[in-house]
């Protein structure tokens, strides 16, 4: 099964600011996923990462907002930019391999 | 577009019972259906895997069904614990794209 690191693990961080979240896997996997999960709900899908092109955003995310790297097998980045309260969540990478594993999670706190 | 929806949202029971908590999907163009689950403030454990090829999947206490002909997924507590109290979620995976769909998960609390 794969393993999936994230950093930071957590963060407090003021508005109108960005953040960046790493994630990192352990071996190489072609479909690579972002998840939100805001204060007391379920996780929402926000985009696929795909490797060498641009990623696929659902319905109510966009680039903008939300930019995405996925400059190899192992490695993604999901931004948050101009960051509101609203923003305040659980950010979760995962990765497909016969079945779904997620990395621990990167919980932000916008003030 | 996949829905996937949990019912009941909460469940609260005493220790001993068996349970039984419920998953239903819109889409059978599933790859598989998995169901987590999710102590406060942690992250996802995943408990089972169900192939879409398959009917059910067992681990412990724990026995999930699928039934892809009529959209819906269960999951089988047996002899509940307190140490089971989470939330549990599930997940369809699609076939074409590999996203995972949740439900909105049912809060389980197993009182002593």
């Amino acid at each position: 099964s794969a393993v999936i690191s994230q950093k930071p693990s957590r963060d407090i961080c003021q508005r109108g600011t960005s953040l960046t979240i790493q994630c990192q896997v352990d071996s190489q996997v072609t479909m690579m996923f972002w998840y939100r999960q805001q204060p007391g709900q379920s996780l929402t899908l926000i985009a696929t990462a795909n490797q060498g092109s641009e990623a696929t955003y659902e319905s109510g995310f966009v680039i903008d907002k939300f930019p995405i790297s996925r400059p190899n097998l192992t490695f993604s980045t999901l931004t948050v930019s101009n960051m509101s309260p609203e923003d305040s969540s659980i950010y979760l990478c995962s990765v497909l391999e016969n079945e779904q594993f997620f990395g621990p999670g990167t919980r932000l706190t916008v003030l | 577009k996949q829905e996937v929806t949990q019912i009941p949202a909460a469940l609260s029971v005493p220790e001993g019972e068996n349970l039984v908590l419920n998953c239903s999907f819109t889409d059978s163009a599933i790859y598989n259906l998995q169901w987590f689950r999710q102590d406060p403030g942690k992250g996802l454990t995943s408990l089972l895997l169900i192939q879409s090829s398959q009917r059910e999947q067992t681990s412990g206490r724990l026995n999930a069904s699928l039934d892809k002909s009529s959209g819906r997924s269960t999951l089988y507590i047996a002899a509940s614990q307190p140490g089971d109290s989470a939330t549990y979620l599930c997940a369809a995976c699609s076939s074409n794209t590999g996203k995972l769909i949740f439900g909105q998960g049912t809060t389980l609390q197993v009182k002593p």
